[in-house]
This record gives C-alpha cells, structure tokens and sequence, in this order.
C-alpha cells in the first residue's frame, strides 16, 4: 500500500531564504509526481509535475527533483518571498488515474 | 479558458439533511475526479470518471455518496443523509488524458461542508 509523506508540517523562513520540501513514497511503481500549492480558503494549484522517467522538473525559482529508487522527491524554491506563504502538497499517481496526496507542509515566509 | 468550477462554495446543513455539490470540468476533459479532504487529514480520492462512466469508485466512504456525472460534462455528488464525519472540503479535478505519465489534474476551488 502507497504511503505518501511530506516532513516537517510547517517551516518558517525569513525572506531570501531558499526553501526545501520533502515527499517521500513507499512504492516506487508511480507514473508521476505532482507538487501542488495551496492557499487558505482556496483550491490547488499545480506547480510542477515530474514524470517517473523524470529525474527533475524546473520552472522559475522552483525546482523539483525526483529519486524513484529511494522514493523521494523534493521541491527547491529560491529565494523565498513572503508571496510564497501557503501549504504545498504532493502527490503521486501510480494507478490509472487517482492521486494520493501527502498531508502538506505549512510554509510560512516572515518579511 | 475557464478552469475547473465547483458549487457552492460553502454548505451548512444539520445531520440528516441532503446536499448535492456540482462540478464543472475544463471544457474537453474527459476525466473527472472527486476528492475530499476531512479535518486534520490528507486529501484522499473519491471516484473517477472517464466521460459519463465510472473508472474507479473506490474511495466512496458508503452507500450515502452518490456521484453521476451527466452527458460526461458536469458531474454532482450527492450525501444522502449527511452525517457530521462528512463535513470537510471537497475538491474536484479533471484532466484531459490520463493514459500516460505525463497527466495534469487541474483542480476546483472546493465546496466547503459543515455538518452540524
């Protein structure tokens, strides 16, 4: 059975500092990967998503990196703004369809 | 393009009582899912649907939920009765093509529901 977690459950950073989030997986068998952002009161927002013959997927300050073997994936966000403050979740898809998500980690960027 | 819709936003309603939320996928999606995510816990699948029919039904806590999605365009889920572990928030998602690595979900806002 698939067992996503993501350590710690809240980080808080001062402004500029650089961010890294973890996810691990016990079953290497996904097809993908997918970080998402949420902000209070709103939906998710997909952020990057890393196929499983990705090693990593980049888009502006983020950067996402994905170890199948070990299972785990871990989401870089350069020099943090406090505009970045939500919780980000991943999820990993390894059967026709659903996700299962991590419970999240609280991120919360201090001016 | 509009994204994913969902209605209401926010649900208040005693135990016993019925309420059925819609979703509105992207135009052209074929798949449609329901998640929800109860209090202090993570998000957790509830169906999915590729146009009109059900692939995977698989995370429907009981015979309360009801889900059909009509046409294979909008799609409701109905609790019937409501109980209070139903409150929560509940997401919907769709994507276009799920066959291979490479599937994006793009998700809904949430139907917030309280059960009191």
């Amino acid at each position: 059975k698939q067992e996503v977690t993501q350590i710690p459950a809240a980080l808080s950073v001062p402004e500029g500092e650089n961010l890294v989030l973890n996810c691990s997986f016990t079953d290497s068998a996904i097809y993908n990967l997918q970080w998402f952002r949420q902000d209070p009161g709103k939906g998710l927002t997909s952020l990057l998503l890393i196929q499983s013959s990705q090693r990593e997927q980049t888009s502006g300050r983020l950067n996402a990196s994905l170890d199948k073997s070990s299972g785990r994936s871990t989401l870089y966000i350069a020099a943090s703004q406090p505009g970045d403050s939500a919780t980000y979740l991943c999820a990993v898809k390894n059967s026709w369809g659903k996700l299962q998500f991590g419970a999240g980690t609280q991120v919360v960027v201090t001016p | 393009e509009a994204g994913v819709t969902q209605f209401p936003s926010h649900s208040v309603i005693e135990k016993g009582q019925t309420v059925t939320l819609r979703c509105d996928p992207i135009s052209g999606h074929d798949n449609l899912y329901w998640y929800r995510r109860v209090m202090g816990k993570e998000i957790k699948f509830l169906l999915h649907f590729v146009k009109e029919s059900k692939q995977d039904e698989s995370g429907m806590p009981n015979n309360r939920f009801l889900a059909e999605r009509t046409g294979g365009t909008y799609s409701t889920l109905k609790v019937q009765p409501a109980e209070l572990e139903d409150s929560g928030v509940y997401f919907c998602a769709s994507s276009h093509d799920n066959r291979g690595p490479g599937e994006t979900q793009y998700f809904g806002p949430g139907t917030r529901l309280l059960v009191l």
